[in-house]
């Protein structure tokens, strides 16, 4: 497997259910990035992990968690999320941070 | 506040037809553009330009930096249906990375 992969593609989850997003990327980069893209807005940069640790928090609410065991594989994970939070959620690296970004596939999360 | 505005919001055009998009910008501390096509899911990297004035070329796909004018574009030339999709502007600052809502592009053949 080459490139970012992100699984699952598409996840249906009610507001009370916990889920987490995997992220991995095989290219030896040392940032991952996960965004968030809903309808007409910019993408939105959540969190930032350079060398496994988190350098930036962009006033994400606490119902998504991010975790990153090493700096291949990156997590997201969510608990009572709300119906506003349903979106694309990509996730991205880079060989430094804030470098050229490749990206992920995308998780289609809806909240119902 | 930072910010990336791009324009125009979306476009139609004919094969064969060139079309140049617009990325302006306000951001401290810039270190980088990067622009990105959009497709159906995952932004795909185009370019990254950190001087002014030196072309990226790639292919029928061109872009300039203005650092002065706070400015870039994207020049694609000799369109083709393929290029169908939105362009996306994201400026590099300190910390952060802001993207632009992105221009979407129809070429219709």
């Amino acid at each position: 497997e080459t490139g970012v992969t992100q699984t699952p593609r598409h996840l249906v989850m009610g507001m009370t259910n916990k889920k987490s997003l995997k992220c991995e990327q095989h290219l030896g980069h040392n940032a991952m990035y996960w965004y968030k893209q809903s309808a007409k807005k910019p993408l939105e940069l959540m969190f930032v992990y350079s060398l496994e640790e988190r350098v930036e928090n962009n006033s994400v609410p606490s119902r998504f968690s991010p975790e990153c065991p090493n700096s291949s594989h990156l997590f997201l994970h969510l608990h009572t999320l709300q119906p506003e939070d349903s979106a694309l959620y990509l996730c991205a690296s880079s060989q430094v941070a804030h470098g050229e970004q490749y990206f992920g596939p995308g998780t289609r999360l809806t909240v119902t | 506040e930072d910010k990336v505005v791009q324009s125009p919001l979306s476009l139609v055009v004919h094969e064969g037809d060139t079309v140049t998009l617009n990325c302006s910008y306000e951001v401290t501390n810039f270190r980088s553009l990067l622009w990105y096509k959009q497709e159906k899911k995952a932004p795909t990297f185009l370019f990254m330009l950190t001087s002014s004035g030196i072309e990226k070329k790639s292919g029928r796909l061109s872009s300039i930096l203005d650092k002065k004018e706070l400015f870039s574009i994207l020049n694609i030339t000799a369109t083709q249906t393929g290029d169908s999709a939105v362009y996306l502007c994201a400026v590099g600052g300190a910390n952060n990375l802001f993207f632009g809502t992105g221009t979407r592009l129809t070429v219709i053949p």
